[in-house]
């Protein structure tokens, strides 16, 4: 089956350390996003990509970096400059706007 | 600015208990409004796309309006199982970037 698959989902991330978080989607879809949710707030774009080999900062891209060498793939690193990276990151496709977002499980994000 | 509002937070129903959820949009050239269901832990789930004026969809209990500023989410006699953070999204002017809304949670009671 079509999807999208986030991991891992639970991570848990020291003080001063970068984590990455893995996105893969078998969709064919052409556009990829992350994004933030935090409790009482919307969903916040971190970055995206439309194409192999091309990113974009979204809205709140301070303190993260993402790749995108595969169609399939769009992994997000949290580096250790991003002050308060416990939160909820979803990772989404789509197929040039069409029909919307299909989303990932999410992966929950701890600093301990 | 491209915004999106929804209300209420949140919404307590009896089961059986029919309502509506509001989303309000302010975008240059709207192609199209998203309404998606999140269970706690998980990402969002696309119910519905509306994209003019009068258009309506309808899945199960749920039915979705929309006009020129606002999109209605209707639920009819809900079940507990209906219980969820239901958003609303729309794509920035001339981009395929979704800007959300904060959502509503919705909890039904048996």
């Amino acid at each position: 089956d079509g999807g999208i698959t986030q991991s891992p989902k639970y991570l848990f991330r020291k003080e001063g350390q970068n984590v990455t978080l893995s996105c893969e989607q078998n969709l064919n879809h052409d556009a990829m996003y992350w994004y933030r949710q935090d409790p009482g707030q919307g969903l916040r774009l971190i970055y995206y990509s439309q194409i192999v080999n091309d990113f974009q900062k979204g809205d709140i891209a301070e303190g993260y970096s993402v790749s995108r060498e595969k169609k399939e793939s769009f992994p997000l690193t949290v580096t250790s400059a991003q002050k308060n990276p416990t939160a909820f990151y979803l990772c989404a496709s789509s197929l040039q706007g069409k029909d919307g977002y299909t989303f990932g499980s999410g992966t929950r994000l701890t600093v301990v | 600015e491209d915004q999106v509002t929804q209300s209420p937070e949140a919404l307590r129903l009896q089961e059986g208990e029919s309502s509506s959820l509001n989303c309000s949009y302010t975008v240059s050239g709207l192609r199209g409004l998203f309404w998606y269901r999140q269970d706690p832990g998980k990402g969002p789930e696309f119910l519905f796309t509306l994209y003019s004026a009068g258009e309506e969809k309808e899945k199960e209990r749920l039915k979705a309006t929309l006009t020129k500023k606002e999109s209605f989410l209707h639920i009819t006699a809900p079940k507990p199982e209906d219980s969820a953070t239901y958003l609303c999204a729309v794509p920035t002017y001339n981009t395929d970037k979704l800007i959300f809304g904060t959502g509503t949670r919705l909890q039904v009671f048996p």
